[in-house]
């Protein structure tokens, strides 16, 4: 049984630029979370999707950032006109069911520098 | 969500063991005790989990007081390997996410 899969692994991006991060959750889980970790910082909650829902978007930033689930294919975190600010490392994690008796399961995370 | 206090770094002896602190003196009866780590340049990882008894899976023991206001991770035969920032987090049953802190940053020595 596959992990939970995150492309690219690196991602480099001028400003102004767009960066598409992809995550396929583990096989069985529909419930995929994105959070972002900046430079010698701890991880910081994004967004909370299921299947073609949006259930928690707390963490996003208002402006540029949006996400996806579609019904079919991976979760997509979608970032326009990127800043240097934006240079992070961005993990994706999944469930098979929400509640905190449920593990979550985090890829390895892709990596975006924004020159 | 309960807010956790951890120590910012330990260290520990390779083949002891790790003894890892987690204050959360104001968590709430249905809230869970949770241990992630995270390797350098890696995602977390789900060390254990519990609510009021103590835990023991293949990787580490948890260690649970009696009034729940603070617990104890342990790893009884620390790696090399080990070598991680150590996440405690209290969340309540039924939540969407987790929200992680600073954590505890482990280095085991040879």
């Amino acid at each position: 049984n596959a992990g939970v899969m995150q492309n690219p692994r690196h991602l480099v991006r001028r400003r102004g630029q767009e960066a598409r991060l992809r995550c396929s959750p583990m096989k069985g889980h529909s419930h995929v979370y994105w959070y972002r970790q900046l430079p010698e910082e701890g991880l910081k909650f994004m967004v909370y999707l299921q299947k073609e829902n949006i259930i928690d978007e707390s963490g996003m930033p208002k402006e540029r950032f949006s996400a996806e689930f579609p019904k079919e294919g991976p979760s997509i975190l979608r970032i326009q006109q990127v800043v240097r600010g934006d240079s992070a490392a961005y993990f994706c994690a999944s469930s098979p069911e929400t509640g905190a008796n449920e593990k979550l399961f985090f890829g390895s995370g892709t990596q975006l520098s924004v020159l | 969500d309960a807010k956790t206090t951890q120590p910012t770094s330990m260290d520990c002896a390779e083949g002891r063991a790790a003894n890892l602190p987690c204050n959360h003196s104001t968590i709430s009866g249905n809230e869970y005790v949770y241990w992630y780590r995270q390797i350098h340049s890696q995602g977390p990882q789900y060390i254990i989990h519990g609510l009021k008894n103590n835990e023991t899976n293949e990787m580490a023991s948890l260690i649970i007081t009696e009034d729940r206001k603070s617990s104890t991770l342990i790893l009884p035969h620390a790696t090399l390997r080990d070598t991680a920032v150590y996440y405690c987090i209290a969340e309540w049953g039924g939540s969407e996410k987790l929200v992680f802190g600073k954590g505890t940053k482990l280095t085991v020595n040879p």
